[in-house]
C-alpha cells in the first residue's frame, strides 16, 4: 500500500480482555516498530523487528505484551488481560532499511480499557 | 539503554519569532538524531535529521545543531508561522541500515498570529 496501515483505528475493551492490533507496513520495508503514545509521555518504544534478526523486545512493559511479524511483513501486537493503564495510542512504523533512518508512521490504534 | 530528555514541554511564540527546542541524550553510541512533527490528530512525520559526523544542518526555516561532546542537540525554527503549531519530538538512535530510536516526551509549540 501507499503507507503504513493500522487496524483497528479505535478499540474499546473491558479490563481483563485480550486485544490484537494489526500493522501493515510499507511494502518492501525491512524494519517495523511499535511505539505507545500516552498523554504527556511522548513516544514510548515497545518492540523493533529488523529483517530476519531476532526482534528487540526491550521496551515491552510486561509479559502481557507480545508481538509477532509474519513473513517479514504484517505485524500483530497482542495485549493479554488488558489493564486501564494500557489505554493509549499504539503507533506502528516501518523503515526501508536503506540507511535513511526515516520512520513512516501509521495513524495509530487508540485503545481504551474500561 | 538510551535516555532522551526534551525541553521545554510547551512553548508559545508570536508569529515571526524564533523557536528553539533542546534535547539531551545519554548513550554516546547514538549516531542519528531526527526530529518529528506531529500535528493534532495526525501521525508523526520526519522534518529534519542529523548524523553524528555533522554539527549543523539547515532546511529553509528549520535547522538542527548537534554537540556530541555535550550530548545535546537542538531544533531551531525561524520566522515561525501558525502552521508550525504542533508537537515536536526529538529522537536519538544508533544503527546502520535501520535505527532503533528513543524519543523525547515532546514539545507542544503554539505560534500565535
Amino acid at each position: 500500500g501507499a503507507g503504513v496501515s493500522q487496524s483497528p483505528s479505535n478499540k474499546v475493551t473491558e479490563k481483563g480482555k485480550d486485544v490484537e492490533l494489526r500493522c501493515d507496513p510499507i511494502s518492501g520495508h525491512t524494519a517495523l516498530y511499535w511505539y505507545r503514545q500516552s498523554l504527556g509521555q511522548g513516544l514510548e518504544f515497545l518492540i523493533y523487528f529488523q529483517g530476519n534478526s531476532a526482534p528487540d523486545k526491550s521496551g515491552l512493559p510486561s509479559d502481557r505484551f507480545s508481538a509477532e511479524r509474519t513473513g517479514g511483513s504484517v505485524s500483530t501486537l497482542t495485549i493479554q488481560r488488558t489493564q486501564q493503564e494500557d489505554s493509549a495510542v499504539y503507533l506502528c512504523a516501518s523503515s526501508s532499511g536503506q540507511g535513511t533512518g526515516e520512520l513512516f508512521f501509521g495513524e495509530g490504534s487508540r485503545l481504551t480499557v474500561l | 539503554g538510551e535516555n532522551v530528555e526534551q525541553h521545554p514541554s510547551t512553548l508559545s511564540v508570536q508569529e515571526g519569532d524564533s523557536a528553539v527546542i533542546k534535547c539531551t541524550y545519554s548513550d554516546s553510541a547514538s549516531n542519528y538524531f531526527p526530529w518529528y512533527k506531529q500535528e493534532l490528530g495526525k501521525r508523526p512525520q520526519l522534518i529534519i535529521d542529523i548524523r553524528s559526523n555533522v554539527g549543523e544542518k539547515k532546511d529553509q526555516r528549520i535547522a538542527v545543531t548537534l554537540n556530541k561532546t555535550a550530548k545535546h542537540f537542538s531544533l531551531h525554527i525561524t520566522e515561525t508561522q501558525p502552521e508550525d503549531s504542533a508537537v515536536y519530538f526529538c529522537a536519538a538512535g544508533y544503527g546502520g541500515s535501520n535505527y532503533k530510536l528513543t524519543f523525547g516526551k515532546g514539545t507542544l509549540l503554539t505560534v500565535n498570529p
